[in-house]
């Protein structure tokens, strides 16, 4: 089934540690998301990708990288300098073009203790 | 810069009762607007969009929604709630980044929920 995957769904780190968030994707969609999810306050966008080896940072990028070295992933690391990084990341991809739907992964929950 | 308000953070409601779930956005420029669902831990869903023509968009699970221009709204509604309809409902307005790629703005979503 095409679809986007998030591993792991829940994952847990310690204070000043690095940690990163798996997203693949086989619908063979050209851009791809990452959001954060707080409650009360949506989704923000932290970064986006709309071509292989090349991303654009979203509205709350600080403390956050990525990657996309192959069209099918895009990986986000989650670094010590993330003030506040529990929260609930969800991944998206798309076609290009404002008229088409984003897919969303099931979402990677992360607690830091 | 676009923008979307949902009005309500919760709504609670009576099962087979209807529901509306308000929505208003603020754009300068021809838009697209999307309804999404969640369940709780789990990602998004699509429930609905519009793109142009009709003004009533159909979407799943029974869902219907409304795109006002003059009011700059896009309501979302059920004739009729089920239990299962039990989620958090997300507007969302898109734009075109340069070069391609969808740049959705989310609202602060609402919170449905069917008691019986």
């Amino acid at each position: 089934d095409g679809g986007i995957t998030q591993s792991p769904k829940y994952l847990f780190r310690k204070e000043g540690q690095n940690v990163t968030l798996s997203c693949e994707q086989n619908l063979n969609h050209d851009a791809m998301y990452w959001y954060r999810q707080d409650p009360g306050q949506g989704l923000r966008l932290i970064y986006y990708s709309q071509i292989v080896n090349d991303f654009q940072k979203g509205d709350i990028a600080e403390g956050y990288s990525v990657s996309r070295e192959k069209k099918e992933s895009f990986p986000l690391t989650v670094t010590s300098a993330q003030k506040n990084p529990t929260a609930f990341y969800l991944c998206a991809s798309s076609y290009k073009g404002g008229s088409t739907e984003a897919f969303f992964g099931q979402g990677t929950r992360l607690t830091v203790v | 810069a676009q923008s979307v308000t949902q009005l309500d953070s919760q709504v609670p409601v009576f099962e087979e009762a209807p529901v509306e779930l308000r929505c208003n956005y603020s754009s300068s420029v021809s838009v697209y607007l999307f309804w999404y669902v969640q369940y709780p831990n789990q990602g998004l869903q699509l429930l609905l969009k519009y793109l142009s023509g009709s003004t009533l968009v159909k979407g799943i699970n029974g869902f219907e929604a409304e795109f006002n221009k003059s009011q700059t709204s896009f309501h979302l509604r059920k004739p009729s709630v089920h239990i299962s309809d039990t989620a958090e409902y997300f507007c969302a307005v898109s734009d075109t980044f340069t070069g391609g790629g969808n740049k959705l703005t989310f609202g602060t979503g609402t919170q449905l929920k069917v008691e019986l």
